[in-house]
């Protein structure tokens, strides 16, 4: 049972390059999430699908895009990467609570 | 404007004793709670939850609070194991059912002492 698989699992970027973080679910969920964890935070929430064809912005969304492809995948776009982006990414997914998280993706930009 | 509240950033305890650990909220609409565990490394799993219709809610070694006038809640774990050393996070969904987007607090690091 894969859950909620991320890729990659690490990334290192120069300010200024393009980055797409993937995100795919295998328990058939209706909702998907994008996270950000920086020390000494909790989790914050970027984007979410609540269903298939449907995005919305959470709480710093400034600087990223999403796509949600299909059912099972939802994708993190940073288009022009700069240094207060270095974090650790979470996606999720859900059909009611609670959201089921993947293995995270940390990213740092230099 | 943090709606869920964590306080103290960190507890010890010792193996076999109690771990409380302790969560606000300011919003009066949440009327469901969550707790995640997270290891290093590792996404947060899901641990326990308790609805707002309930005082308390128990699955094996760990018990939830919920104070609602006091909009507080709390994680009771015991007996404590060294397992159980990982960061818990207290969370609320911003509206009841289905695909709703969860507010977390910052996190409580419990290191459990042999």
């Amino acid at each position: 049972n894969a859950g909620v698989t991320q890729t990659p699992k690490f990334q290192v970027l120069k300010t200024g390059q393009s980055m797409t973080l993937q995100c795919a679910q295998d328990m058939n969920h209706n909702s998907m999430y994008w996270y950000r964890q920086d020390p000494g935070m909790g989790l914050r929430l970027i984007y979410y699908s609540a269903s298939e064809g449907t995005t919305d912005k959470g709480e710093v969304p400034n600087g990223y895009n999403v796509s949600r492809l299909n059912k099972r995948e939802f994708s993190l776009r940073l288009e022009s990467a700069a240094p207060s982006q270095t974090s650790v990414y979470f996606c999720a997914s859900s059909s009611n609570q609670p959201q089921h998280f993947g293995d995270g993706t940390r990213l740092s930009i230099l | 404007d943090q709606q869920v509240k964590q306080n103290s950033p960190s507890l010890s305890v010792q193996e076999g004793r109690i771990s409380i650990l302790n969560c606000d909220y300011t919003n009066s609409m949440f009327d469901y709670f969550l707790w995640y565990k997270k290891y290093p490394a590792e996404g947060p799993t899901f641990l326990i939850s308790i609805s707002s219709i309930k005082d308390k809610n128990e699955d094996g070694r760990f018990t939830v609070f919920l104070n609602k006038s006091a909009k507080h809640l709390s994680l009771h774990i015991v007996p404590s194991q060294p397992g159980d050393s990982a960061v818990y996070f207290c969370a609320a969904p911003g509206w009841t059912g289905a695909n709703s987007k969860l507010t977390f607090g910052k996190g409580i690091t419990l290191s459990v002492r042999p």
